[in-house]
């Protein structure tokens, strides 16, 4: 199946600071990804719709300013959690889809962040 | 609000049972469904995809879909311990696309006893 790599898997940052979060499809193009959060024992929920080329489009709720998402090529979407408080500690998760032959999509996902802000 | 709804457990079963764990989605509109395991602390990973009404059997996993009941299940044959796991019922959103995204519901527990 298709790879979709996330880094860094796990980081530890000081609260007020930003923290860069990157989702690549290695062996395949990805218009567009998906950014989730998910809190302990909780479901995934989306975040935002990163597209390539253009503005990501933000989840009810989610601060577009605070959650950055630049999607600059067609297998690198990144997230940065800017002024990160220790609320923003969760596991974040991306993942691209990938049209299969026969229609339909695949969602592959990235290995997931674990962020946790000090 | 579109919802998928599943029964958080956990699910308990001794080694070698069958699980089976159910899905309920709230857009009628749906057409694609989809069954994702989660280790703790780890990314789900792909376990079955339906798309029509019926079974569709691969290996030890039954996905099974009943679009009129707005219900979809999974069925794992001879359960293992290594099967424990939390599994995420995923719909497609009907509108968002060709590369839409996936609405999750929250994910049952389950538990193989050896």
């Amino acid at each position: 199946g298709a790879v979709v790599s996330q880094h860094p898997s796990r980081v530890i940052c000081k609260s007020g600071t930003s923290v860069k979060i990157e989702c690549r499809s290695l062996d395949f193009q990805a218009t567009t990804m998906f950014w989730y959060r998910q809190f302990p024992k909780q479901s995934l929920m989306l975040m935002a719709t990163s597209n390539e080329g253009s503005k990501a489009t933000y989840e009810q709720g989610v601060e577009k300013d605070k959650f950055l998402i630049n999607h600059a090529s067609l297998t690198l979407s990144t997230l940065t959690v800017t002024s990160a408080h220790p609320e923003d500690s969760s596991f974040y998760i991306c993942s691209a889809p990938l049209l299969k032959q026969g229609g339909g999509t695949e969602a592959f996902f990235g290995q997931g962040t674990r962020l946790t802000v000090v | 609000q579109k919802e998928v709804e599943q029964n958080s457990g956990p699910l308990s079963v001794p080694e070698g049972a069958i699980a089976s764990l159910n899905c309920t989605y709230s857009d009628r509109g749906s057409q694609s469904f989809f069954w994702y395991r989660q280790y703790s602390g780890k990314s789900p990973e792909l376990i079955m995809s339906i798309y029509s009404n019926g079974d569709k059997e691969d290996g030890r996993f039954t996905a099974q879909l009943n679009k009129a009941s707005q219900y979809v299940s999974l069925l794992i044959r001879d359960s293992q311990p290594s099967d424990s796991a939390t599994y995420l019922c995923a719909v497609k959103v009907p509108n968002g696309g060709s590369q839409g995204n996936l609405i999750f519901g929250k994910g049952t527990k389950l538990s193989v006893k050896p």
